[in-house]
C-alpha cells in the first residue's frame, strides 16, 4: 500500500518570499503520478502541479515548482514570490498510473502574511 | 464547460435515513471516484471506478456503496447513515492516468 506523508501541519511566510513544503512518499511501484493540490477557503481541490515518475525532470508551473527525488522518494514543493492568495491548504498527492488508488496526504496549511 | 457537478451541497440527515449523493462529469472520463475529508486527515478514497460496471474499494469503504451504469454518473449512498459519516465529500473524475478533477464538495451532517 502507498503513503504519503506531510510532516509539516502548519507553515507561513511573508508576502514575496519563498517557501519549501515537503511531502514523502512510501510505494513499490515503478510507475506512478505525484501531485500538488491547493485547497483555499472556499473547500475547492485545484491543480498546483504534476510530475510523472519517469521524467527526471522537476515540473514547474509559473511561480511553483517541484523537487523530485524519486531515489530518495521525496516530492517537495516550492512557491516563490508568495502571495496572499496562496493561502491555502496544500495536498501531496500519489497514484499509481492506469490503476484505481490514489493516496493523499494529510495536509499542510499555508499562511502567507502581509 | 467541463465540470463535475455534486449534489446536494449540503445536507442535514438523521441517523439511518438513506440518502444518496449524485456526482456527474462532463468530460467523459473513465475513472470516477469519491473521497471524505476530515479534519487532520486529508482526503480518503472510499470507492473508485475504472470504468461503467467497474467499481472497486478504496481505503474506507465501509457504511458506502456506489453504482457506475452509465459514464458520466458516479452517485454515492449511504444506506444507514451514522454519525461517524459526517464529513465533506468529494467526487473526482480523470483520464485513465493523471489529475483528478473534483466536484465542489458536499457537506454532510448526520445526526
Amino acid at each position: 500500500a502507498q503513503t504519503v506523508t506531510q510532516s509539516q501541519p502548519e507553515m507561513s511566510v511573508q508576502e514575496a518570499e519563498t517557501v519549501t513544503l515537503s511531502c514523502t512518499y512510501d510505494t513499490s511501484e515503478s510507475n506512478y503520478y505525484l501531485f500538488w493540490y491547493k485547497q483555499p477557503p472556499s473547500r475547492q481541490m485545484i491543480l498546483v502541479i504534476r510530475q510523472e515518475a519517469y521524467k527526471q525532470q522537476n515540473a514547474t508551473e509559473n511561480r511553483f515548482s517541484v523537487n523530485f527525488q524519486k531515489a530518495a522518494k521525496s516530492f517537495s514543493l516550492k512557491i516563490s514570490d508568495s502571495q496572499l492568495g496562496d493561502t491555502a491548504m496544500y495536498f501531496c498527492a500519489f497514484s499509481n498510473t492506469n490503476a484505481g488508488k490514489s493516496t493523499f496526504g494529510d495536509g499542510t496549511t499555508l499562511t502567507v502574511k502581509p | 464547460e467541463a465540470q463535475v457537478t455534486q449534489n446536494p451541497r449540503y445536507l442535514i440527515t438523521v441517523t439511518g435515513k438513506k440518502l444518496t449523493v449524485t456526482c456527474s462529469q462532463n468530460m467523459n472520463h473513465e475513472y470516477m471516484s469519491w473521497y471524505r475529508q476530515d479534519p487532520g486527515l486529508g482526503l480518503r478514497q472510499i470507492y473508485y471506478s475504472m470504468n461503467v460496471e467497474v467499481t472497486d474499494k478504496g481505503d474506507v469503504p465501509e457504511g458506502y456503496k456506489v453504482s457506475r451504469k452509465e459514464k458520466r454518473n458516479f452517485p454515492l449512498i449511504l444506506e444507514s447513515p451514522s454519525p461517524n459519516q459526517t464529513s465533506l465529500y468529494f467526487c473526482a473524475s480523470r483520464w485513465t492516468a493523471g489529475e483528478l478533477f473534483f466536484g465542489e464538495g458536499s457537506r454532510l451532517t448526520v445526526l
